[in-house]
């Protein structure tokens, strides 16, 4: 049963630390999306890869948030440095650019201190 | 950019009574439709979705019907079960970036 894969799945940390979370696609997908939820902002969109490619990070706060894909099995995110308005729930999803269907990892719950 | 809505942001039903959960959304070049339901502390997870060439379609108790004249989609759910409270996402997908943009969630609550 092919899942997407997030590590680390619970991360505590203190403001200023950086926050490097990881997610390894299911295999043959070529579109990857990292969404950020909170209660008050629902699935928020942060990154999206088509092919490794980036094609939208407007989402993302740029002066500390950097999202990559080095290779077709990982994609990261990183938080540098972390605040305590990141603390949320980190999803990274992949899917198939011509069918659109996306499958969500198990998300990685960030608490900044 | 597509904008996707969901109203209300929470439903509360008698167990065994149905359920109707609406979205409406903005690009009409949007093609693709699903929804997904999160439990508690749990990924967001896909139960149902519709093309745009279709306009109904139907797995066991859940259905999602799609008017494309009115730009709008809705999950309905028959005899309803203390398992269905969860969260519900609808969702819109545009072909040419591939993206899929969410709607804010709707809480449905069960009552046993």
């Amino acid at each position: 049963d092919a899942r997407v894969t997030q590590t680390p799945r619970d991360k505590v940390t203190e403001m200023g630390q950086e926050v490097t979370m990881r997610c390894q696609p299911i295999l043959g997908h070529n579109t990857v999306f990292w969404y950020r939820q909170t209660m008050m902002q629902g699935l928020e969109l942060l990154a999206y890869f088509r092919n490794r490619a980036p094609l939208d990070d407007s989402g993302m706060p740029k002066d500390r948030f950097s999202a990559e894909m080095p290779d077709a099995t990982l994609a990261t995110l990183k938080i540098q440095p972390s605040e305590p308005r990141d603390s949320a729930v980190y999803f990274c999803a992949s899917g198939l650019f011509a069918t659109g269907e996306l499958f969500f990892g198990e998300g990685s719950r960030l608490t900044v201190l | 950019g597509e904008n996707v809505e969901q109203h209300p942001s929470t439903l509360s039903v008698q167990e065994g009574d149905s359920a109707v959960i609406k979205c409406t959304y903005s690009d009409s070049a949007s093609n693709y439709f699903p929804w997904y339901k999160q439990e508690l502390g749990k990924r967001p997870q896909l139960i149902i979705d519709i093309r745009s060439n279709v306009g109904e379609k139907k797995d066991q108790r859940i259905a999602v019907t799609l008017n494309k004249t009115a730009k709008h989609f809705s999950l309905h759910i028959t005899e309803t079960q203390p398992e269905d409270s969860a969260v519900y996402f609808c969702a819109a997908h545009t072909g040419a970036n591939s993206k899929l943009t969410f709607g804010k969630g709707i809480t449905l609550s069960v009552r046993p």
